[in-house]
């Protein structure tokens, strides 16, 4: 069974950093490509980032391009997504989910696991 | 960046009935497009992708159509666990962007 565990999520100041993480098991992490998306409280899913299975090829929302760093540790099975600068309007449920079938590739990028998500708050 | 519209922001339907949602892209994105359900507190779940193609475990009650610029998910019969918000997504370009949503709810 696909199991997707963040943690990291709290409250910072604004400016301030944060580290969130994704613990995963139940599937191959090592070569599953995986992705992050928020949703602001009471509203729509946004996009964050996106890292392949190799670690190879990064995307970043426009909105956190700069700030946001996605990674991953294949020792430890998690992903990392790296938050710097922290705005007021960071403030989000983040989940982290995995690609259908963890394949990589032009148009192929869909979720289908997903985590059940941790909130951040960024207020002083 | 590609735009994503959904209609109607909310849709009230009675339970056995049929619910039509319309996600309107602001430029052709073919048929890399996908539909989830988020019901509240919860993740959201993908039911569609490839405009059309049912998730693993999704009943054939929900099928999507469309292509280019339009698209539909339709609920053919509405049960009490299909009351939820439904998104779009298209990955036809980056960034990756959703649709804000459609809440289904009981009429």
């Amino acid at each position: 069974e696909v199991q997707l565990l963040e943690s990291g999520g709290g409250l910072v100041q604004p400016g301030g950093s944060l580290r969130l993480s994704c613990a995963a098991s139940g599937f191959t992490f090592s070569t599953c490509a995986m992705t992050w998306v928020r949703q602001a409280p009471g509203k729509g899913l946004e996009w964050v980032s996106v890292i392949s299975g190799s670690g190879g090829s990064t995307f970043y929302a426009d909105s956190v391009k700069g700030r946001f760093t996605i990674s991953r540790d294949i020792s430890k099975n998690t992903l990392y997504l790296q938050m710097n600068s922290l705005r007021a309007e960071d403030t989000a449920v983040y989940y982290c989910a995995k690609y259908l079938d963890c394949v990589w590739g032009n148009y192929r990028h869909y979720f289908d696991d997903w985590g059940q998500g941790t909130l951040v708050t960024v207020s002083s | 960046e590609v735009v994503m519209t959904q209609s109607p922001a909310t849709l009230s339907v009675s339970p056995g009935e049929r619910a039509t949602l319309s996600c309107r892209a602001s430029q052709s994105v073919s048929s890399n497009l996908a539909w989830y359900q988020q019901k509240p507190g919860q993740a959201p779940r993908l039911l569609i992708y490839g405009a059309s193609t049912r998730a693993t475990g999704i009943p054939p009650t929900f099928s999507g159509s469309g292509s280019g610029t339009e698209f539909t998910l339709t609920i053919s019969s509405l049960q009490s666990e299909d009351f939820a918000v439904y998104y779009c997504q298209q990955y036809n370009n980056w960034p990756l962007t959703f649709g804000g949503g459609t809440k289904v709810e009981i009429k």
